[in-house]
């Protein structure tokens, strides 16, 4: 089993759509979570970050559950410039200086 | 400000050539990170190093060593380039561990 497991996609929503990503991780020690923003062809940049149950920044919500191991994200009102694939990320056990990436779910958001 | 610089951009080897993948950062963290990215791999950390002076091998070390020239640079060197080794390579860096800069990635492929 990955440590990270995402729904690689592809998500192809209509703008103004709202869609959710859903990820599971497997060690039930990681104390932090991270949503990345992964352009086509560039690098990663951290989107949210999640500390306590759920995080909410305009536009987008992150959500965490530790009893089931789950994280979630939601954004509403698409955008064009949304698309790009969205990496769920969680620290390794206890230590936050190394990060679990999962693959991604790529997220297209049509005119 | 230039964040995290990589170079080279792209680069083809041939099996058994050897190269090195420079990284440099300008925004005085402590914490620097080698990772590779495979199509439905995600990203996986190769080295890291928490700081000046210390490194530590990550998930996939094999066929490759790295040095902390100093708090700005981090290199990647491999000695004997395989095609398994054919992937694109980012450098991050870090103060805090959770919030990672990435910079824009090396090309490789491996003949």
């Amino acid at each position: 089993r990955k440590e990270v497991e995402q729904d690689p996609g592809p998500f192809n929503v209509p703008e103004g759509a709202t869609v959710a990503f859903n990820c599971t991780y497997s060690n039930s020690a990681s104390q932090s979570f991270f949503w990345y923003r992964q352009d086509c062809r560039k690098e990663p940049k951290l989107l949210m970050s999640l500390y306590s149950s759920g995080n909410e920044d305009g536009r987008f919500t992150a959500q965490l559950n530790r009893a089931s191991q789950y994280i979630s994200l939601l954004i509403r009102d698409s955008k064009l410039s949304d698309s790009a694939t969205y990496l769920c990320v969680v620290s390794y056990g206890g230590a936050t200086n190394k990060l679990i990436f999962g693959t991604g779910t790529l997220l297209a958001v049509q005119p | 400000n230039a964040g995290v610089t990589q170079t080279p951009k792209f680069q083809v080897l041939k099996t058994g050539q050897s190269m090195t993948l420079q990284c440099a950062q300008d925004m005085n963290h402590n914490s620097m990170y080698w990772y590779r990215q495979d199509p439905g791999m995600g990203l996986r950390l190769i080295y890291y190093s928490a700081s000046e002076g210390t490194t530590d091998k990550g998930e996939v070390p094999n066929g490759y060593n790295v040095s902390r020239l100093n708090k700005r640079e981090f290199s990647l060197r491999l000695e004997s380039a395989a095609p398994s080794q054919t992937s694109v390579y980012f450098c991050a860096s870090s103060d805090t561990g959770w919030k990672q800069f990435f910079g824009p990635g090396t090309r490789l492929t491996v003949l």
